[in-house]
């Protein structure tokens, strides 16, 4: 039982660049949430999951789309990157009333 | 607007002594509260979860208490031990459209030998 899983681990990427970062999980949870930690601001919602098919924009949702490919599967696309997504980005689902984290992905965008 | 607050933003002690960390929030109209554990380059770690209906829960050398009312739980950690070194996140769960967690900033705590 692997939990929460995040790919790639870390990526730089230059301005304009796009990429997706790959998030699963093995725990049968219907939701599924994607967040941004940056210091001084703490983890802010980027976009949430309550369901395959369904998601809708948290707190930061510009710049960034989601895809709730299947019940498991829940990717953060970022279309055009901007320094200032340079972030720590975490995926996370829930069930029985509490979160599981992934365990992160570092972006730098230069 | 929930508001999460955490104090002290961050604590060094030595080993061996017993800790409080506090929590408070502006909504008493949470459902559920949860703490989390974070290393440096790491991500969170569930540590307790209190349902609104609960007073507080326990795991091992760990108490988390809730106060709905009052607005405020606590996370109390007996004889600390260096391995306890990490940051220390408080997040209450709320409904609006749809559950969600509000996280505090964070205690950082420091144990050394």
């Amino acid at each position: 039982n692997a939990g929460v899983t995040q790919t790639p681990k870390f990526q730089v990427l230059k301005t304009g660049q796009s990429m997706t970062l790959q998030c699963a999980q093995d725990m049968n949870h219907n939701s599924m949430y994607w967040y941004r930690q940056d210091p001084g601001m703490g983890l802010r919602l980027i976009y949430y999951s309550a369901s395959e098919g369904t998601t809708d924009k948290g707190e930061v949702p510009n710049g960034y789309n989601v895809s709730r490919l299947n019940k498991r599967e829940f990717s953060l696309r970022l279309e055009s990157a901007a320094p200032s997504q340079t972030s720590v980005y975490f995926c996370a689902s829930s069930g029985g009333g509490e979160q599981y984290f992934g365990p992160g992905t570092r972006l730098t965008v230069t | 607007k929930q508001e999460v607050t955490q104090i002290p933003a961050a604590l060094s002690v030595p080993e061996g002594e017993n800790l409080v960390l506090n929590c408070s929030f502006t909504d008493s109209a949470i459902y559920n509260l949860q703490w989390f554990r974070q290393d440096p380059g790491k991500g969170l770690t569930s540590l307790l979860l209190i349902q609104s209906s609960q007073r507080e829960q326990t795991s091992g050398r760990l108490n988390a208490s809730l106060d709905k009312s009052s607005g405020r739980s606590t996370l109390y950690i007996a004889a600390s031990q260096p391995g306890d070194s990490a940051t220390y996140l408080c997040a209450v769960w709320i409904s609006g459209g749809y559950n969600k967690l509000i996280f505090g900033a964070g205690t950082r705590l420091a144990v050394h030998p």
